[in-house]
């Protein structure tokens, strides 16, 4: 099991194109979170998806971010028309289920996005 | 809201001596927390959860509810130790699933 791989490692856009990150979960999770990690500080939450369904969005932001999960294939964070401040490292993470208290959550090695 | 501390950017000690990691929390709930390490080029893992009671690699972390503080500890650092920590809180989502909030992180440096 490679575990939850990101790719491009890295990503460089031009101001207003679009960033496609993506994901694919541990073998058998169907449980993905996104974490944008801006410099100098900690991750912070984005969303929450299971195949099909987004559970929890309240760290995306209102415009231009969207992300999905479908049946098939990996999960995609979708930036839309970058700007400078959306240079971050964007970790996934995965899980087996909705995360019990005994579960555990595994990170992706995440996406440096450089936009110039 | 939630809100997670790691007032130390950078923790240099040497070989052999005592490590503390300081993280303390804000939450209105009750809490459960987590350190996360990150090894050079490797990925964010679970170093250990305060619900567990246990140690890993050495480390220790008390929960601390009168001083709202989750520091981890370790009586004589490695030099294997050096790695980026992280403090997190986690918070319950109401359709389910678990959202994590960090602290910016502790970089420790075990020097010879």
């Amino acid at each position: 099991n490679a575990g939850v791989m990101q790719n491009p490692r890295h990503l460089v856009r031009r101001r207003g194109q679009e960033a496609r990150l993506r994901c694919s979960p541990m073998k058998g999770h169907s449980h993905v979170y996104w974490y944008r990690q801006l410099p100098e500080e900690g991750l912070k939450f984005m969303v929450y998806l299971q195949k099909e369904n987004i559970i929890d969005e309240s760290g995306m932001p209102k415009e231009r971010f969207s992300a999905e999960f479908p049946k098939e294939g990996p999960s995609i964070l979708r930036i839309q028309q970058v700007v400078r401040g959306d240079s971050a490292a964007y970790f996934c993470a995965s899980s087996l289920s909705s995360w019990a208290t005994n579960e555990k959550l595994f990170f992706g090695s995440g996406t440096q996005l450089s936009v110039l | 809201a939630q809100r997670v501390t790691q007032p130390e950017k950078l923790l240099s000690v040497f070989k052999g001596a005592p490590v503390e990691l300081k993280c303390n929390y804000s939450y209105s709930g009750s809490p459960e927390l987590f350190w996360y390490v990150q090894y050079s080029r490797q990925r964010l893992q679970l170093l250990l959860r305060h619900i567990s009671r246990e140690s890993i690699k050495g480390f220790t972390a008390d929960l601390n509810k009168g001083e709202t503080s989750f520091h981890l500890k370790k009586p004589f650092a490695q030099e294997e130790d050096s790695a980026m920590y992280y403090c997190a809180l986690s918070e319950v989502l109401t359709g389910g699933g678990n959202k994590l909030t960090f602290g910016t992180g502790t970089q420790l440096k075990v020097e010879l």
